[in-house]
């Protein structure tokens, strides 16, 4: 059975700063790889993922996150951050294993505070 | 583009009484899931269907049920509220693949007092 592991439940960071948000993955199987931001009361929406290839995966808002097999890790990155990028950040996965019917399971989530 | 919308936004409802919580998507997607969040336990799985006719149950599916009659709606039925259900519900819709990205409603935030 696949699972995620969100390190951190609270990323505080001053604008400008640079930011990694941590990300592990368990899973027998292949994997796709999902980040997911959801600002204050509001569905969540597609930052980037990673399905093959290259491991460095760059998405919307200057945010890119490396695909590490042999750690097991997806972390995501922003260089210098913006206060609109306050919100909590989701990783998933989904794998091949054939019982997971389409299924994403979701970690527990960051929550990315930007500070003036 | 609409995209998945549900209602209602909010809703507080007593112990006991029931309710349906709907979802519509205008993707023309096959497969649609219900999931809730409870503040730092991330998104939770309660069911889902990969098309009209056909729902599966996920990871938290006790006290609810859902039907899926067309490819648009996926309306999701609490039968007996309980406290235990207080919690914001997502919609999310997909084509199905496992690559493909999921598209997510603005959520129903539910009290059950």
């Amino acid at each position: 059975a696949q699972s995620v592991t969100q390190l951190d439940s609270q990323v505080p960071v001053f604008e400008e700063a640079p930011v990694e948000l941590r990300c592990n993955y368990s899973s027998s199987v292949s994997v796709y790889l999902f980040w997911y931001v959801q600002y204050p009361n509001q569905g969540l929406q597609l930052l980037l993922k990673y399905l093959s290839g290259s491991t460095l995966v760059k998405g919307i808002n200057g945010f890119e996150a490396e695909f590490n097999k042999s750690q097991t890790s997806f972390h995501l990155r922003k260089p210098s951050v913006h206060i609109s990028d306050t919100a909590e950040y989701f990783c998933a996965v989904s794998d091949d294993s054939g019982g997971s019917n389409y299924k994403l399971t979701f970690g527990k989530g960051t929550l990315l505070t930007v500070n003036p | 583009n609409a995209g998945v919308t549900q209602t209602p936004k909010f809703r507080i409802l007593k112990i006991g009484q029931s309710m349906t919580l709907q979802c519509t998507q205008d993707m023309n997607h096959n497969y649609m899931y219900w999931y809730r969040q409870d503040p730092g336990m991330g998104l939770k799985l309660i069911y889902y269907s990969v098309g009209a006719g056909i729902t599966d149950k996920g990871e938290v599916p006790n006290g609810y049920n859902v039907s899926r009659s067309t490819t648009e709606d996926f309306p999701l039925r609490l039968e007996l509220a309980a406290p235990s259900q207080t919690s914001v519900y997502f919609c999310a819709s997909s084509s199905g693949q496992l690559t493909d990205t999921q598209y997510f409603g603005p959520g129903t935030r539910l009290t059950v007092l």
